[in-house]
């Protein structure tokens, strides 16, 4: 099946540092990836969709600003939250979607993000 | 904005049947997936509907009526590993998701 994974898989940083994410379709290409969060015992939120090539699309109330998405090839795509604050902690996770099957999507592990 | 809801909490007997309900109102609709996420780990898929109907694969199935906005899981034979959070979420534009809030099943012996 289609694997997707994530990189670190938790990471501890002080407030005001930036911290990248990545996220990897392992035996597929992914032109179109996606950003969630999850607070504690709340569901998936989206935030971002990752387009290969192209500029990211996010959802209202996200900013793009400090939450930057790069594309860079058909099976990676990076998120970086950028100054990160205390209440930017949070379980984050990506999908990839398979175009061929059903419209499925393939998510990553997520990582778990906590700042200090 | 989109809105799905479904209920926060069930529990049943081990080797019973369950039946989680999920409503939504979305802004559009390209279909309707179960997921099963334990607890710290990413969600896994379970089904997808986007006609009306059930969709069944073995113990689980899941039924779709789009003009009520209404689906549902159906877990049967219920087994502890089954004891998780089951969340709906449906593809309301260009396969962007939302998500139901989720409802934790606990499975007892």
């Amino acid at each position: 099946g289609a694997v997707v994974s994530q990189h670190p898989s938790w990471v501890i940083c002080k407030s005001g540092t930036s911290v990248k994410i990545e996220c990897r379709s392992l035996d597929f290409q992914a032109t179109t990836m996606f950003w969630y969060r999850q607070f504690p015992k709340q569901s998936l939120m989206l935030m971002a969709t990752s387009n290969e090539g192209s500029k990211a699309t996010y959802e209202q109330g996200v900013e793009k600003d400090k939450f930057l998405i790069n594309h860079a090839s058909l099976t990676l795509s990076t998120l970086t939250v950028t100054s990160a604050h205390p209440e930017d902690s949070s379980f984050y996770i990506c999908s990839a979607r398979l175009s061929d099957k059903n419209n499925e999507q393939f998510f990553g592990p997520g990582t778990r993000l906590t700042v200090l | 904005g989109q809105n799905i809801d479904q209920p926060t909490e069930m529990t049943a007997t081990e080797g019973a049947i369950v039946q989680i309900n999920c409503t939504y109102q979305t802004s559009g609709f390209n279909g309707l997936f179960w997921y099963q996420q334990h607890a710290g780990e990413a969600p896994t898929f379970l089904s997808y509907n986007v006609l009306d109907g059930l969709e069944e694969k073995g113990r689980f199935s899941s039924f779709l009526s789009r003009s009520k906005g209404y689906s549902y899981l159906l877990l049967k034979e219920l087994q502890m590993k089954d004891s998780a959070s089951y969340l709906c979420a449906v593809d309301f534009n260009d396969y962007k998701l939302s998500f139901g809030a989720g409802t934790t099943v606990t499975v007892r012996a």
